[in-house]
């Protein structure tokens, strides 16, 4: 079955720092790939997605490049803000309604100011 | 999004009581799903529909949940009778499925407590 892993958080970092919260994935075919972000108090929203080997999905200064040969789709921002403040999630679909829907166990990130 | 409205944002309940969780759609999809989410198992699918039409529960943890959708733009996940294991946020989300993407749309949320 279709499987996402990220890395656990908390991951805190200061204001200004460079952001990579890594995630891999395993699924059967080629599944597109996303970014979900959970401010607090709110629901999932969509940050960024890739379709295709080696696309880059890129979103308020976010970026994710879909690497195949290492099956990852790792985040990163050059440099964060405390406003990034929220719980990341990776997600991905292989198709087939929501049996091909998984969402990885989510990172929470905290930019100190 | 503004496309998925949950009521209430807040259930504060005791034991045993009934809950029921609302989902209301603003803007026209072909899926809707119902998520749980907690510290310890993260977000797990416990419903979805497609064309209104429950497709896949298996991820409903016991009889004493239940979910329905009687229109395109509708749904409620039922509780009855809850437990204090049930305390969690309940998500509603909307997607389109077009070729590669099942987009989601997320509802803010309904935190769930039960006493």
């Amino acid at each position: 079955g279709n499987s996402v892993t990220q890395m656990e958080g908390p991951v805190t970092l200061s204001e200004e720092a460079f952001l990579t919260i890594n995630c891999t994935y395993t699924a059967t075919g080629y599944p597109s790939l996303f970014w979900y972000v959970q401010y607090p108090g709110e629901g999932l929203q969509l940050l960024l997605k890739a379709t295709k080997a080696d696309d880059k999905g890129s979103n308020k200064g976010f970026e994710a490049t879909y690497r195949k040969e290492t099956t990852s789709f790792h985040l990163e921002k050059g440099s964060v803000q405390v406003s990034d403040s929220a719980v990341y999630f990776c997600a991905l679909y292989s198709g087939g309604g929501a049996d091909g829907l998984t969402f990885g166990k989510g990172t929470h990130l905290i930019i100190q100011p | 999004d503004a496309g998925v409205i949950q009521s209430p944002r807040h259930e504060v309940t005791e034991m045993g009581q009934e809950v029921t969780l609302r989902c209301k759609l603003i803007s026209g999809h072909n899926s809707l799903f119902w998520y749980r989410q907690t510290m310890m198992r993260g977000l797990e699918l416990l419903i979805y529909f497609n064309n209104n039409v429950p497709i896949d529960d298996s991820g409903m943890p016991e009889d004493r949940f239940s979910a329905k959708m009687p229109n395109a733009s509708f749904s409620t996940l039922k509780i009855q009778p809850s437990e204090p294991r049930d305390s969690a946020v309940y998500f509603c989300a909307a997607g389109s499925q077009t070729g590669r993407n099942e987009k989601l749309f997320f509802g803010s949320g309904t935190q769930l407590s039960v006493l």
